[in-house]
């Protein structure tokens, strides 16, 4: 298996432009996660979704960020506008059950 | 409330053992162990289940007291491909919201 895929791996943006994230999740897992990296907080959940349904969303810092999953294979990350404290690495990750999760490689977010 | 993990920091020679905590001021049912590499995802060590169990992965090893509300991961004879940041991640019940301590910094040298 290619394990997860995330796109684009590095993105550099100016502030309120519209930042969109994508992953891939490994056949077969039912749960998806995304998460937010930076050196001040550390790792934290932003969403994660069951069977294409999102359970738990209280991580998401307001609403300028946003999360879809229209299918088992498929999901993104929305940031509109996107701000200088936006800046991260942004992780997907999945698991089956309560499995252990696989994270994709990560997006290096820079908002200048 | 996120865990809190000790050391933030610790340098070893390679052969020699650490052990490092996490912390919770709440209940815990499970705590996942990751470990993960600069510049790379983490990677997945270990899940504990409340139970109070203790699990071993080759020379990696960790437990879990609940009444403590606390897990330890143990390595012993660290090679230098242990060199990485440690994170614990704890969630409070049967769910899957990890909450994530800051990490630990191991550095393995010859």
């Amino acid at each position: 298996d290619a394990g997860v895929i995330q796109s684009p791996r590095h993105e550099v943006t100016e502030m309120g432009q519209e930042v969109t994230l994508r992953c891939k999740p490994i056949s077969g897992h039912d749960y998806l996660f995304w998460y937010r990296q930076t050196m001040m907080r550390g790792l934290e959940l932003l969403i994660y979704f069951n069977n294409n349904v999102p359970i738990d969303d209280s991580g998401m810092p307001e609403d300028r960020f946003s999360a879809k999953m229209p299918n088992a294979s498929f999901s993104t990350l929305k940031i509109q506008p996107s701000e200088p404290r936006d800046s991260a690495v942004y992780f997907c990750a999945s698991s089956f059950l309560d499995n252990e999760q696989f994270f994709g490689p990560g997006t290096r977010l820079t908002v200048l | 409330q996120q865990p809190v993990q000790s050391p933030q920091a610790v340098i070893l020679r390679e052969g020699e053992d650490a052990v490092i905590n996490c912390s919770s001021s709440k209940a815990l049912y499970s705590v996942h162990w990751y470990r993960q590499k600069h510049g790379e995802a983490p990677v997945f060590l270990m899940i504990l289940l409340k139970g109070g169990e203790q699990k071993g992965h080759d020379k990696i090893s960790a437990s879990f007291n609940e009444k403590k509300q606390q897990s330890s991961l143990y390595l012993t004879a660290s090679q230098l491909s242990y060199s990485g940041t440690y994170f614990c991640g704890t969630a409070a019940g049967n769910n899957r919201k990890l909450i994530w301590g800051l990490g630990t910094s191991l550095a393995v040298n010859p």
